[in-house]
């Protein structure tokens, strides 16, 4: 059982170009979120979907967007890419978007803008 | 707004012994808290969780966590530290009527032998 799978792991961009981060989960999730992690800033979360069709803006949305595929996949996509979006993203999904669901995370993925 | 405090950057302690890791959290309806560990390179692994009912909640490797309402506190514990334990360790809080999960700033926890 895989759970939450992200690609690429690694990826250097250079500043202006874009680039299309892929999630997928095979635990027959609703709702799917991508994260990113900067050190001594904990994890912020820049746009989920409570379910297929659906999407919303987090905390840190400016410079990215998303696009729920199926109920399986989420993408998040850099169109013009900035040095302070290097960053840890992280994908991830719960059984639905109720406070008690547990939220389970891919591996993540590095991207450093140069 | 919610938000999560995880006041100590970094905790040191000695293999064998107990280890803390604080969390404090600040909602406006009933809290839901959560606990993760982060090895390196790693995502994040589920520890445990508080929703309702006992204040005291048995994880994964032997973690535990205390909720204490009047202190706003949602506490990590061992009893007996592993230098396996070494890692980053998030705590996590959303209430009942916010859809996401807000998440602390975290706390490296080292093990020595």
């Amino acid at each position: 059982n895989a759970g939450v799978t992200q690609t690429p792991k690694f990826q250097v961009l250079k500043t202006g170009q874009s680039m299309t981060l892929q999630c997928a989960q095979d635990m027959n999730h609703n709702s799917m979120y991508w994260y990113r992690q900067d050190p001594g800033m904990g994890l912020r979360l820049i746009y989920y979907s409570a379910s297929e069709g659906t999407t919303d803006k987090g905390e840190v949305p400016n410079g990215y967007n998303v696009s729920r595929l199926n109920k399986r996949e989420f993408s998040l996509r850099l169109e013009s890419a900035a040095p302070s979006q290097t960053s840890v993203y992280f994908c991830a999904s719960s059984g639905t978007d109720l406070p008690g669901n547990t939220i389970y995370f891919g591996e993540g993925s590095w991207l450093t803008v140069v | 707004a919610q938000s999560v405090a995880q006041p100590e950057d970094q905790v040191n302690v000695a293999e064998g012994n107990p280890l803390t890791v604080k969390c404090t959290y600040s909602v406006s309806g009933n809290p839901y808290l959560f606990w993760y560990v982060q090895y390196p390179n790693r995502g994040l692994q589920f520890l445990l969780k508080y929703i309702t009912g006992d204040n005291l909640v048995k994880g994964s490797y032997g973690f535990e966590a205390e909720f204490n309402k009047s202190q706003t506190s949602f506490h990590l514990k061992k009893p007996s530290a592993l230098v396996s334990d070494s890692a980053l360790y998030f705590c996590a809080v959303r209430d009942g009527g916010y859809s996401t999960l807000t998440f602390g700033k975290g706390t490296m926890l080292l093990v020595s032998p």
